[in-house]
């Protein structure tokens, strides 16, 4: 069974300041990789996907990932977060097999963003 | 666009009492799911409903029982609430089964049960 990994509870970055949140997979073949956002009070809203080609994917809001087979990691990049950025963020791995959903989401990483 | 809508959007019950979630979609997807969300526990599957007519459990589906409706509307019913299920629920739609498809979330119920 896949399952994902966000190592990083909570982080706190300033605004302009670039931003990394990290994201670990693990799964037999090549995943199914998002990563979702949830403001507060609201459900998750999906930035970006990644199935296959380019390794570096482009989403909403200026977000960008990259995935690494090598490091079995999907991190979340944005070169200048904004403070409307500060929420909680998933990544979520999905798997090939069968008709069912199998996407699995990682605990989260609550970004706290100062002024 | 609505897109999902879930209602209520807040629940208080009381130990041994029952009560339905409401979902549904506009965007004629062709799955719906249920989920819940703890502090530090992520999104846990509850049940799905891969097509219309079809259910199935997920990880966490003790204690709690779906319908799908038609293809627009999923409901999540707790028989008998207990304390644990203290929870937001989050209901969500795809436009088909399996793991590559994003879900599309609505807003959450927040249920607390005494």
């Amino acid at each position: 069974a896949q399952s994902v990994t966000q190592p990083d509870i909570h982080i706190t970055v300033s605004e302009g300041a670039s931003l990394e949140l990290r994201c670990n997979y693990s799964y037999g073949a090549t995943p199914y990789l998002f990563w979702y956002v949830q403001s507060p009070g609201q459900g998750l809203q999906l930035l970006l996907k990644y199935f296959s080609g380019d390794t570096l994917v482009q989403g909403i809001k200026g977000f960008e990932a990259e995935f690494k087979r090598s490091q079995s990691s999907f991190n979340l990049r944005k070169p200048s977060v904004h403070w409307s950025d500060a929420a909680e963020y998933f990544c979520a791995v999905g798997a090939h097999t069968g008709t069912a959903s199998k996407l699995t989401f990682g605990t989260g990483t609550r970004l706290q963003v100062t002024l | 666009n609505a897109g999902v809508t879930q209602t209520p959007k807040f629940q208080v019950l009381k130990t041994g009492q029952s009560m339905t979630l409401q979902c549904a979609q506009d965007m004629n997807h062709n799955s719906m799911y249920w989920y819940r969300q703890d502090p530090g526990m992520g999104l846990r599957l509850i049940y799905y409903s891969a097509s219309e007519g079809t259910t199935d459990k997920g990880e966490v589906p003790n204690g709690y029982n779906v319908s799908r409706l038609n293809k627009r509307e999923f409901s999540l019913r707790l028989e008998s609430a207990a304390p644990s299920q203290t929870s937001v629920y989050f209901c969500a739609s795809s436009e088909a089964p399996g793991g590559k498809s994003p879900l599309h979330f609505g807003n959450g119920t927040r249920l607390t049960v005494t």
